[in-house]
C-alpha cells in the first residue's frame, strides 16, 4: 500500500531533550516536506527536500533540522525542544522535485514539550 | 512577502446549499493550486487541484476556478452534505516552485 508513515504518533517530552520524528514513504517520491499545524495558522512549512541530500528552509525552520540521506526517509530533528514547538506535525511527499503536484500526508505526530 | 490568504475562516451553511471559499496568492509564477480537506483528527487529503493553463475544473459537486490576473482561486461545493463538514486548505507553490504556502484554513459546517 502506497503510504507515508511517521513515528511516533504522540510524544510528550521536556524542554531541551533532543528528539527525532521519523518519516518514510514508499512511493519513490523526490519531494518531501515537514509542516506544523497550529490553530488558526494552518499548515506552515518547516523544511522541504527536492531530492537526496538537497534540503532547504520553509517558512518556520528555526529550532529544527532535517536530513535526506535516502530517498524514502526524511527525519525531523529537534535538537533542544522548547514549549513553543508544541504542535501537530505532518510529513508529506510528492512526485517531482518541485511543489506543483499532489502532496501525500503522513498521519501526523502530536508533540507536547513541557 | 510571500503569502496565501484564505477567506472565510469559518463558514456555516444549510445542507443542500452551496459553499464558496476563496484564496489569493502573492507569487505570480505560481502554477499549481490544490485544495485539501482535513476531517477532524485526520490528515489533509487532496480533493481537487487546478493548473495555471485552465480557468476551471469540476469533479462532481466540487469545482475550482482560477483567475491568474487577479491571483486568486476559489473552491465551490454545491449541494453540500453533512460529510462535507471539515477544514479546507488552499495552497500554492512559491519561491521558484520549491516552497509550499498554505492558507490558514476554512472550517466548514454543514447543518442538516
Amino acid at each position: 500500500e502506497a503510504q507515508v508513515t511517521q513515528n511516533p504518533r504522540y510524544l510528550i517530552t521536556v524542554t531541551g531533550k533532543k528528539l527525532t520524528v521519523t518519516c518514510s514513504q514508499n512511493m519513490n517520491h523526490e519531494y518531501m516536506s515537514w509542516y506544523r499545524q497550529d490553530p488558526g495558522l494552518g499548515l506552515r512549512q518547516i523544511y522541504y527536500s527536492m531530492n537526496v541530500e538537497v534540503t532547504d528552509k520553509g517558512d518556520v525552520p528555526e529550532g529544527y533540522k532535517v536530513s535526506r540521506k535516502e530517498k524514502r526517509n526524511f527525519p525531523l530533528i529537534l535538537e533542544s525542544p522548547s514549549p513553543n514547538q508544541t504542535s501537530l506535525y505532518f510529513c508529506a511527499s510528492s512526485p517531482g522535485t518541485v511543489a506543483n503536484n499532489e502532496q501525500f500526508f503522513g498521519p501526523g505526530t502530536r508533540l507536547t514539550v513541557l | 512577502g510571500e503569502n496565501v490568504e484564505q477567506h472565510p475562516s469559518t463558514l456555516s451553511v444549510q445542507e443542500g446549499d452551496s459553499a464558496v471559499i476563496k484564496c489569493t496568492y502573492s507569487d505570480s509564477a505560481s502554477n499549481y493550486f490544490p485544495w485539501y480537506k482535513q476531517e477532524l483528527g485526520k490528515r489533509p487529503q487532496l480533493i481537487i487541484d487546478i493548473r495555471s493553463n485552465v480557468g476551471e475544473k469540476k469533479d462532481q459537486r466540487i469545482a475550482v476556478t482560477l483567475n491568474k490576473t487577479a491571483k486568486h482561486f476559489s473552491l465551490h461545493i454545491t449541494e453540500t452534505q453533512p460529510e462535507d463538514s471539515a477544514v479546507y486548505f488552499c495552497a500554492a507553490p512559491h519561491t521558484g516552485g520549491f516552497k509550499t504556502i498554505f492558507g490558514a484554513g476554512t472550517r466548514l459546517f454543514v447543518k442538516a
